[in-house]
């Protein structure tokens, strides 16, 4: 089992519709959760970062985190076409710079 | 302010060929980290450096790989000899300190033949 988990799609959402993404992760001594959108043939960029249990918002995205179910999710809202992107998902544990990615899902925006 | 660079962006090169590939981190940030991307595997981490010494290496996957951060504006990373599996896309990355916002290079994509 890879400790962070995703849906590897691909997902499509109609123009302007909320999509959302969603994560698990194995590791209890996660701390930080990470979501980096990856253009293709592009690095990936950070978006969100989230460390508490709740909501985050950030414009049109937000992220949510569930530390009792290990689940991590990103909403996107009004979503554009240039929202298509591969999503990754990533997991840090407290004092360790190392982030741990899932596969990613890959997310088309249909006009 | 120039992101992450990396050389070569492309490379091509045979089965038993020694590959290096290069990486200079942002100006002031002391952690850098490299990562290989599969489509099969995502993206890994190999090896991260903080304040050029080797923190965590146990991603790298064999002893044909290594990795050198000879001063904090520059590391490398090779591998020798180099085969097949190893095609992948390698992307260096740095932050300003730990648990900051890590910032990817453009990566360099290998094929090895």
């Amino acid at each position: 089992q890879k400790e962070v988990e995703q849906n590897s799609g691909p997902l499509s959402v109609p123009e302007g519709a909320i999509a959302s993404l969603n994560c698990t992760y194995s590791d209890r001594g996660s701390q930080s959760f990470f979501w980096y959108r990856q253009y293709s043939g592009k690095s990936p960029e950070l978006i969100m970062s989230i460390y508490s249990n709740g909501d985050k918002e950030d414009g049109r995205f937000t992220a949510q985190l569930n530390k009792a179910s290990q689940y991590v999710s990103l909403l996107i809202r009004d979503s554009q076409p240039s929202d298509s992107a591969t999503y990754l998902c990533a997991s840090r544990n407290f004092g360790n710079e190392k982030l741990t990615f899932g596969t990613g899902t890959r997310l088309t925006i249909i006009p | 302010d120039a992101g992450v660079i990396q050389s070569p962006r492309h490379e091509v090169t045979e089965m038993g060929q020694e590959v290096t590939l290069r990486c200079k981190p942002i100006s002031g940030h002391n952690s850098l980290f490299w990562y290989r991307q599969t489509m099969m595997r995502g993206l890994e981490l190999l090896i991260y450096f903080n304040n050029n010494v080797p923190i965590d290496d146990s991603g790298m996957p064999e002893d044909r790989f290594s990795a050198k951060m000879p001063n904090a504006s520059f590391s490398t990373l090779k591998i020798q000899p180099s085969e097949p599996r190893d095609s992948a896309v390698y992307f260096c990355a740095s932050s300003r300190a730990t648990q900051e916002t890590q910032y990817f290079g453009p990566g360099t994509r290998l094929l090895v033949l």
